[in-house]
């Protein structure tokens, strides 16, 4: 059973970095399978890819999140993070990390989802 | 790039079929075989429900199916029941500089 958990701060301040994990079980993200992603969910916005990561390391981001986003794996710990800078409250949302297979969206699993606000 | 259109809500009585259309461009959707729906619960993470189209994942009720014509795909759901109320997201592959994009959202209503 593949399993997906985001973990990290649920608050962060204005022009801070975000900083999420994803830890997967069930599943080696150090296989090349599948692609490993981050997405976001806001009412404004609603579902957003922000990006994914391949096992060796090739990454995709959305253009318009491009200069803020970093996607990395570490495939030893089985977990891929989300670095996202400069964020304000447009950047309110809930935070998914998925798998994917191809480079397409679709995502047959989903972590639980995490709240990231954008307060001081 | 703009999301996919879909309609706001839509809504059916028990028993009933639903369909929600999810429109987009040559770019997207016209242009390939890799459209998704995914049904969200509240407080939940979606759930993938059609693939490529019009493929289920293991584990997906029959009652669920997908089409494609032209621009607009579609994502039928027959004999509806109480626990299908939830949101419905369809996306699309693209060759923009994008690789991908959702639609809104659709509420279903079960009366």
């Amino acid at each position: 059973q593949v399993q997906l958990q985001e973990s990290g701060p649920r608050q962060v301040g204005p022009s801070q970095t975000l900083f999420l994990t994803c830890t997967v079980s069930g599943a080696s993200i150090g296989r090349a399978d599948y692609y490993w992603s981050w997405i976001r969910q806001s009412p404004e916005k609603g579902l957003e890819w922000i990006g994914y990561i391949f096992f060796n390391g090739n990454t995709y981001y959305d253009p318009s999140l491009k200069s803020r986003v970093t996607i990395s794996i570490d495939t030893a710990k089985n977990q891929f993070s989300l670095s996202l800078s400069s964020v304000t409250a447009a950047d309110t949302a809930v935070y998914y990390c998925a798998r994917n297979y191809g480079d397409s969206p679709n995502f047959d699993y989903w972590g639980q989802g995490i709240l990231v606000t954008v307060s001081s | 790039q703009s999301a996919l259109t879909q309609p706001a809500s839509v809504s059916g009585s028990p028993g009933q079929s639903i369909t929600i259309s999810c429109t987009g461009t040559s770019s997207d959707i016209g242009g390939f075989d890799f459209v998704s729906w995914y049904q969200q619960h509240p407080g939940k993470a979606p759930k993938l429900i059609i693939h490529n189209v019009n493929s289920r994942p293991s584990g997906v009720s029959n009652r669920f199916s997908g089409s494609k014509s032209g621009n607009t795909a579609s994502l039928t759901i027959s004999g509806l029941q109480a626990e299908d109320e939830a949101v419905y997201h369809c996306s699309s592959y693209t060759n923009t500089n994008t690789h991908g994009i959702f639609g809104g959202g659709t509420r279903l209503t079960v009366l």
